[in-house]
């Protein structure tokens, strides 16, 4: 079964200040992977997704992520934080049962 | 492009009830989903609708039952509700493509806040 890891259920960071939220996935999966943000009483919002090509994946609001297949990680990356940014951000894995596997979530504050 | 919609966002009701959970899809979209989020178990998968059709379910008891329409809109149900019940359900819609594994976004709508008392 796949599974994705979280390890970090808070993250802070100055504003101005790069940010990672890390995240690791399952092998036994294929490596569709997903970040998604939610802020207070919404939904989720897609950023961006690793499907194949290269590690490096650019995103929405200036996220990117980057895959290493040998450390099965994929960690969400901003050069420099805004205070809007404060949200909780869900990795996720997809395959071919139609269905996504979820991280814990890290919720992220930025402060000013 | 409208986005997901859900109704109601609000819901409380008391156990032993059942309830009717509402979605319509991103126009185009006919693929459906459905999520439970709550703060113990996180986001945790329900079952998925294309044409009508279900076509994989999550590990979660029967008095949890969804249906699509023809327009792809989609509707989920829970019967006999349990305190446990309480949660944010999430529906979310996705434009797939010809041969793709589920490589396709998950577009959310902002949910239905369900409460059990």
């Amino acid at each position: 079964a796949q599974s994705v890891a979280q390890p970090e259920d808070q993250v802070n960071v100055a504003e101005g200040n790069p940010l990672t939220v890390k995240c690791t996935y399952s092998v036994s999966g294929n490596p569709y992977l997903f970040w998604y943000v939610q802020y207070p009483n919404r939904g989720l919002q897609f950023l961006l997704k690793y499907i194949t090509g290269d590690n490096l994946v650019k995103g929405s609001y200036g996220f990117e992520a980057e895959f290493n297949k040998s450390q099965t990680s994929f960690h969400l990356k901003k050069p420099s934080a805004l205070v809007s940014d404060s949200a909780l951000y869900f990795c996720a894995q997809g395959g071919s049962a139609r269905q996504l596997t979820f991280g814990s979530g890290t919720q992220l504050t930025v402060l000013p | 492009k409208a986005g997901v919609t859900q109704t109601p966002r609000y819901l409380i009701k008391t156990r032993g009830q059942q309830v009717t959970l509402s979605c319509s899809p991103i126009s185009g979209h006919r693929s459906v989903s459905w999520y439970q989020q709550t703060p113990g178990q996180g986001l945790q998968f329900l079952f998925e609708y294309f044409s009508e059709t279900q076509r994989n379910k999550g590990n979660f008891p029967g008095r949890f039952s969804g249906r699509q329409f023809s327009n792809s809109r989609s509707e989920m149900n829970v019967s006999t509700l349990e305190l446990g019940d309480s949660a944010l359900y999430l529906c979310a819609s996705s434009l797939e493509r010809r041969g793709a594994h589920y490589n396709s976004p998950l577009h959310f709508g902002n949910g239905t806040r369900l409460t059990v008392t």
